[in-house]
C-alpha cells in the first residue's frame, strides 16, 4: 500500500528561522516524491520533485530511502512562505498519493 | 496558457440531485486526473483519463460516480443522486504525458444540502 504521512497539521515559525516540514512515506518500490504548495486563494502548484534535485524559493528536500522520508527544509523562512504544504508520492501508476498537509505560518 | 480550468467553482445541490463538474485541461494536455478532498483530509485520487479512455478508475466509488473525457470538450465528473457525504472539493489536474508533472485546477467546491 502507498501512504504518505505528514505528522504536523500546523507549524508556526518566526521570520528568519529555519523551517522543516516532515513527510514520511510507505511504498515497497522506488517512489517519486513531490512537494506541492497552496498559497491562500490560489491553486495547488508543484514546489519541487525529488528527481530534479533543485532548490525552489529556497526550499530543498532530500529523499532518504533508509528513513523513508522526504522532509522539506528552508534555512530562513519568509512571511510569504505561509501556505499549505502537501507531500505526495507516485508509485507504479500515474496517480499521486497525498498526505493530509501541513499549514505553515511564518510570523513577522 | 490559461492553466487548468474548472467550472463551476462552487456548486450547491440538494440530496438526490445530479452534480456535473467540468475540467478543461491545459492546452496540449491529453491526460486528466480527478481528485477529491474531504474536509481536513489530503487529496484522494479518483480517476485518470486520456482522451476517450478511462485508464485508472481505482479511486472511484462503485456507484453514482462516473467520468468521461470526450474527444472534443472538457472532462466531466458526474455524481448522480448526491448525498451529504459527497460534499467536498473536487480537483482536476492535467499533464502533457503520463508521469509528467500534474498541473492542478482551482477546484470545484460541492455542497450537498
Amino acid at each position: 500500500a502507498q501512504r504518505v504521512t505528514q505528522p504536523e497539521k500546523l507549524l508556526s515559525v518566526f521570520k528568519g528561522a529555519p523551517v522543516e516540514l516532515k513527510c514520511n512515506y510507505s511504498y515497497s518500490g522506488s517512489p517519486e516524491l513531490f512537494w506541492y504548495v497552496q498559497y491562500s486563494r490560489q491553486r495547488l502548484q508543484l514546489l519541487l520533485r525529488h528527481i530534479s534535485r533543485e532548490s525552489i524559493k529556497g526550499f530543498t528536500a532530500d529523499l532518504n530511502k533508509g528513513e523513508t522520508s522526504f522532509h522539506l527544509k528552508k534555512p530562513f523562512a519568509q512571511e510569504e512562505d505561509s501556505a499549505m504544504y502537501y507531500c505526495a508520492l507516485r508509485g507504479g501508476s500515474e496517480k499521486l498519493v497525498f498526505g493530509k498537509g501541513t499549514k505553515l505560518t511564518v510570523n513577522p | 496558457n490559461a492553466g487548468v480550468m474548472q467550472n463551476p467553482r462552487h456548486l450547491v445541490r440538494r440530496r438526490g440531485q445530479e452534480a456535473r463538474l467540468r475540467c478543461s485541461p491545459m492546452k496540449g494536455h491529453s491526460h486528466v486526473y480527478w481528485y477529491r478532498q474531504l474536509p481536513e483530509e489530503g487529496l484522494k485520487f479518483m480517476v485518470y483519463l486520456q482522451k476517450e479512455n478511462i485508464i485508472d478508475e481505482s479511486g472511484m466509488p462503485k456507484e453514482r460516480f462516473s467520468a468521461e473525457f470526450p474527444k472534443e470538450g472538457p472532462s466531466i465528473l458526474r455524481i448522480q443522486q448526491v448525498v451529504r457525504g459527497d460534499s467536498a472539493a473536487y480537483f482536476c489536474a492535467s499533464s502533457l504525458d503520463r508521469r509528467e508533472t500534474q498541473y492542478f485546477g482551482p477546484g470545484t467546491r460541492l455542497l450537498v444540502l
